[in-house]
Order: structure tokens, then sequence, then C-alpha cells
């Protein structure tokens, strides 16, 4: 059974401040990484993707991706209200199109 | 990406009856995806369908449970069987992204089930 840990939360950070989320993925196979953004009684939405080593930025989110350590994080700059959420992490699995959710982790942003 | 329209949005069952949920995507996709949210988790495949084949169901999830169909490239259902109270959750579709997998996976708007 693939495995995608995330800490719950909730991570509170002040409006402004930088949010950091992790997670950890045991599919040593996993090429593709998403990070999805869910506020409460939504579907999820999709706010980054990943695929090699290192950092990629869109905005103020930078996800992080280390292969070797299995390890993908998700870094929100200027941290804002409208950003408390639940954030994903969805691996997808090695030799398939699925992906593999983490259970999330809980982002308060107070003003 | 990919626009989908799932209904219905959510529902109030009786134990024991079934509820068949579709999902009609704006443009053609190999696969479809079925998850299942239960109250405060993440989410849980239940099943991927491809057009004219069976489903494939994921390990605790059975087709008597959970027929799917995948009749076209644009369209899917997922039925509840023989609902009970612990089916009640979020019921979601999802395909890929523009260009296949590795562009993400857009979701439906989602099914709220409670089953009484």
């Amino acid at each position: 059974q693939k495995e995608v840990e995330q800490n719950s939360g909730p991570l509170s950070v002040p409006e402004g401040a930088i949010a950091s989320l992790n997670c950890t993925y045991s599919d040593r196979g996993s090429q593709s990484f998403f990070w999805y953004r869910q506020y409460s009684g939504k579907s999820p939405e999709l706010i980054m993707s990943i695929y090699s080593n290192g950092d990629k930025e869109d905005g103020r989110f930078t996800a992080q991706l280390n292969k070797a350590s299995q390890y993908v994080s998700l870094l929100i700059r200027d941290s804002q209200p409208s950003d408390s959420a639940t954030y994903l992490c969805a691996p997808r699995e090695a030799g398939f199109q699925k992906l593999v959710f983490g259970t999330g982790t809980r982002l308060l942003v107070s003003p | 990406s990919a626009v989908i329209s799932q209904k219905p949005s959510r529902d109030i069952c009786q134990r024991g009856t079934s509820l068949t949920i579709q999902c009609q995507v704006d443009s053609q996709v190999t696969m479809m995806f079925w998850y299942r949210q239960q109250p405060g988790q993440s989410l849980t495949l239940i099943a991927t369908a491809n057009q004219g084949s069976e489903a494939t169901y994921e390990s605790g999830f059975v087709i008597d449970k959970f027929p799917i169909s995948r009749p076209n490239l644009t369209f899917s259902t997922l039925t509840v069987s023989n609902m009970s109270p612990e089916d009640s959750s979020i019921y979601l579709c999802s395909v890929e992204g523009t260009g296949g997998s590795d562009y993400g996976y857009t979701f439906g708007s989602g099914t709220r089930l409670t089953v009484v």
C-alpha cells in the first residue's frame, strides 16, 4: 500500500508570513507530484505540480522536491487569510495514472 | 483544463436504496477516476474507469457495491448500491489534465451523500 504522510495540522501562521507544508511518500518510483488546495465543502483544486528535483515557483507558491529523501514540500509566501484551506499532497503512483492522496494539512492564516 | 459537470450535488437517501452519480466532461478523456472522501478524511480512490472496458477497482471496493459505467469518452456514472449510513460521504469524479496525467487532474464539484 502506497503511503503519503502529511502533518494534519492545523498549521497556524499570521498574515504575510511564509507557510511551509511538508509531505513524505513511500513510492520510490513516483515521478510526478501534485499539490491540491481544498476549501471546506469544496472539491480539490490543483495549485502546483513538480516533476524534477529542486524548486518550482509559481507566483506566491514554491514546490520543492527531493526524490532521494522522498520528500516534497509547498511554500506559500505572503500568506493571506484566503489561503486558509486544507492542502493535499498527491504523488502519481509509479506505473499507473492514479494519484495517491495524503491526509492533508489544514492551514489557518490569521489576519 | 477539462470542465466536469457532476450531479447530483447532494442527496439524502434511505438505507437499502441505490444512488447513481453522473459525471460529464467537456472533452474526451481516456480515464476517469472515482473517489470517496469521508467526513474529515482525505480522498480514497474507488476505481478507474476506461471507456470500453471494465473499471479497475481498488482494494476494499467491489463492483457489486459500486458499479461503474463508462459508455463513451466524456461520460461516466458511479452507483452506490444497497446503501448504509457508512456510505455517507462525498463522492468525486476526476479526469486527467489536458496533455495527460503529468498535468494533474481536475475534479468535479462532488456529490454529498447522506444515508439515513
